[in-house]
């Protein structure tokens, strides 16, 4: 079993529907949580960043993080075209500077229709 | 500020022969890695480097060698290509102070297909 279990999809929306990408995981010790968004062709870039548990909003994206299940969330309201792209969850136990590694997810396909 | 830089973008070999996937960062980052990305699979870590002079296996490092001899270059070499090393490879790197320090700034990537 991965670490970390992410529905690959590929998963298709509406323009403006609200969108729900979810990733599981095993090890109780993670604590740094994280979503990168990589387009096609492209290198990830980081879009959230939560330390432990509870919900954390940048704009039209909502990262929440519910350690007691072992879950966690990236909502994406009124979602866009320009979103369409693969979303990878990532954690970690440690910061990189005490020699935590990042685990990523298998990554969800994202695709948004006009 | 060119960021993280990988070459070549595109690669075929044949199996056996020998490469070097090149990376450099302008971003004075300590931290260095190598990742691999297969259909289902995720990004899986092959190497990573926290400094110059210093070098770690990830998670699936068997048939790459890494050296850093400086902060800004990277290098990961592939002695003798098996097809099983057909991926894309990325290049990614992290440094700075306090937490905003996890981020990671990854290059565009190296297609690479082992015939």
């Amino acid at each position: 079993q991965k670490e970390v279990e992410q529905d690959p999809g590929p998963l298709s929306v509406p323009e403006g529907a609200i969108v729900s990408l979810n990733c599981t995981y095993s090890n109780s010790a993670f604590q740094y949580f994280m979503w990168y968004r990589q387009y096609s062709r492209k290198g990830p870039e980081l879009l959230m960043y939560t330390y432990s548990s509870g919900n954390k909003e940048d704009g039209r994206f909502t990262a929440q993080v519910d350690k007691s299940s072992k879950y966690i969330s990236l909502f994406i309201r009124d979602s866009q075209p320009s979103d369409s792209a693969t979303y990878l969850c990532a954690m970690s136990t440690l910061l990189y500077n005490q020699g935590g590694k990042l685990i990523f997810g298998q990554g969800t396909e994202l695709s948004v229709k006009p | 500020n060119a960021g993280v830089t990988q070459t070549p973008k595109f690669q075929v070999l044949k199996t056996g022969q020998s490469m070097t996937l090149q990376c450099a960062q302008d971003m004075n980052h300590e931290y260095m890695s190598w990742y691999r990305q297969d259909p289902g699979m995720g990004l899986r870590l092959i190497h990573y480097s926290v400094g110059a002079g210093i070098t770690d296996q990830g998670e699936v490092p068997n048939g790459y060698n890494v050296s850093r001899s400086t902060t800004e270059d990277f290098p990961l070499r592939l002695l003798s290509a098996a097809p099983s090393q057909t991926s894309v490879y990325f290049c990614a790197s992290r440094g700075g102070t306090g937490t905003t320090n996890e981020k990671l700034f990854f290059g565009s990537g190296t297609q690479l297909s082992v015939l």
